[in-house]
């Protein structure tokens, strides 16, 4: 069975530009989370969507947003990046909301603002 | 708001030595507790996943305890590995309709040969 995919791996931007990650959750699971990771502030909650809604938001500003498909597949998009968004972005996904559930993680995405 | 602390940050140790890494957290209305490891650059890995009602989970070398009342967990690694240096990472979910785990900084393993 295929783990968590994101895509791209790695991504330079400029400031002020927009980026759009992807992550494919593991076939069968239909909640997915988004996370970013700094050396600073460790890893923070960003959103969690499940059958197409956002269920839950972390305190980001309204640059980052997210969204999921009938596939369950989500894109996170942060706009006018700042130097600040260099980050990891981990996604993790569950076969549902209950608690008992294991979240597993994908590889993240490494962007890069300069 | 819940906070979860990791101590020590970073840990050295000779190979074949048993270790206990510690993990606090200050709300103890949890629903389960889990610990991750992360190697350099990637994603987390689940080790272990510990329900609000259970006292402990194994799995092979690693046994993971939780005792919510005092706000702690501990993760005990038997006979320690080069292969086991990573960063371990505790995260705890907590009530309230939330699916989000908070986090602990972690503790940087090394096993030296």
């Amino acid at each position: 069975k295929a783990g968590v995919t994101q895509t791209p791996r790695y991504l330079i931007k400029t400031r002020g530009q927009q980026v759009t990650l992807s992550c494919s959750p593991i076939s069968g699971h239909r909640s997915v989370s988004w996370y970013q990771q700094t050396p600073g502030q460790g890893l923070q909650f960003l959103f969690e969507y499940f059958s197409e809604t956002q269920r839950n938001k972390g305190n980001f500003p309204g640059r980052f947003s997210g969204r999921q498909f009938s596939n369950s597949r989500s894109e996170m998009n942060v706009s006018t990046l700042e130097l600040g968004d260099s980050a990891l972005y981990l996604c993790a996904s569950k076969r549902n909301r209950d608690r008992g559930n294991q979240q597993y993680f994908g590889p993240g995405t490494r962007l890069t603002v300069t | 708001k819940q906070e979860v602390t990791q101590i020590p940050a970073a840990l050295s140790v000779p190979e074949g030595e048993n270790l206990v890494l510690n993990c606090s957290f200050t709300d103890s209305a949890i629903y389960n507790l889990q610990w991750f490891r992360q190697d350099p650059g990637k994603g987390l890995t689940s080790l272990l996943l510990i329900q609000s009602s259970q006292r402990e989970q194994t799995s092979g070398r690693l046994n993971a305890s939780l005792d919510k009342s005092s706000g702690r967990s501990t993760l005990y690694i038997a006979a320690s590995q080069p292969g086991d240096s990573a960063t371990y990472l505790c995260a705890v979910s907590s009530q309230g309709g939330s699916e989000k785990l908070v986090f602990g900084k972690g503790t940087k393993l090394t096993v030296n040969p």
